[in-house]
């Protein structure tokens, strides 16, 4: 059983799309991180949020506590968006999703 | 580059061996937590440490232990090592415990990762 649901798996985007990732969670939460993976393999934390809606440039985070979901929306899309974004919730444990790939073509 | 160091970068050893992961957290930070990502399980939390005492435990194998020391630096340490234990160990710090508590103070900074391969 997994705690934590991320849409889509794969994601290819032209750029300047507008993007969006979804994650769903089933465990009661403090708060939700979303993560970037470069290719690399190093982990960039984007936002912690535990209620509303965080902006960071062309990144933007919501989360829904009622309904248990969150979504990451990059607006204009770049080709150095290509990475993985993974879903991490804070309960009494830390709990991940298996990532989205996007890569985003010029 | 986000504070957060680890050591070895590589390490490469084979089936049976004890290996000895290490992670300095950013400066100010009290909270170390350690996550293993495989190819077939993607990330998983470990263990978490807060100012040297345990503080949360996930799905860490009873192989493996870890411990924080006063100076707050880490270590994880890897035991009877299996080919299945290949991956990389990333380790994170925050200023606050993390659990249970939406403070920003309680965002996590990832280490660079150290990339073990049992062979």
């Amino acid at each position: 059983k997994n705690e934590v649901e991320q849409s889509p798996q794969n994601l290819t985007a032209q750029e300047g799309e507008f993007i969006t990732i979804n994650c769903s969670y089933s465990v009661g939460i403090s708060a939700l991180h979303w993560l970037q993976q470069h290719p690399g393999g190093g982990i960039v934390s984007l936002f912690m949020l535990s209620s509303g809606k965080k902006k960071h440039g062309r990144l933007i985070a919501t989360i829904n506590i009622q309904e248990k979901h969150s979504s990451l929306h990059i607006t204009a899309s770049h080709p150095r968006d290509s990475a993985v974004y993974i879903c991490a919730v804070i309960g009494n444990q830390f709990y991940f999703g298996t990532g989205t790939s996007l890569t985003v073509i010029p | 580059d986000s504070g957060v160091t680890q050591t070895p970068k590589h390490l490469i050893t084979a089936t049976g061996q004890r290996v000895t992961l290490r992670c300095s957290p950013r400066s100010g930070d009290l909270s170390v937590y350690w996550y293993q990502q495989s190819l077939d399980q993607g990330l998983q939390f470990l263990i978490q440490y807060y100012n040297g005492e345990e503080r949360a435990k996930g799905n860490i194998l009873e192989r493996f232990s870890a411990q924080q020391f006063p100076d707050l630096h880490s270590e994880l340490n890897l035991s009877s090592l299996e080919l299945g234990d290949s991956a990389l160990y990333f380790c994170a710090s925050s200023v606050l415990p993390g659990a249970r508590s939406s403070s920003s103070y309680n965002e996590q900074f990832f280490g660079p990762g150290t990339r073990l391969t049992v062979l």
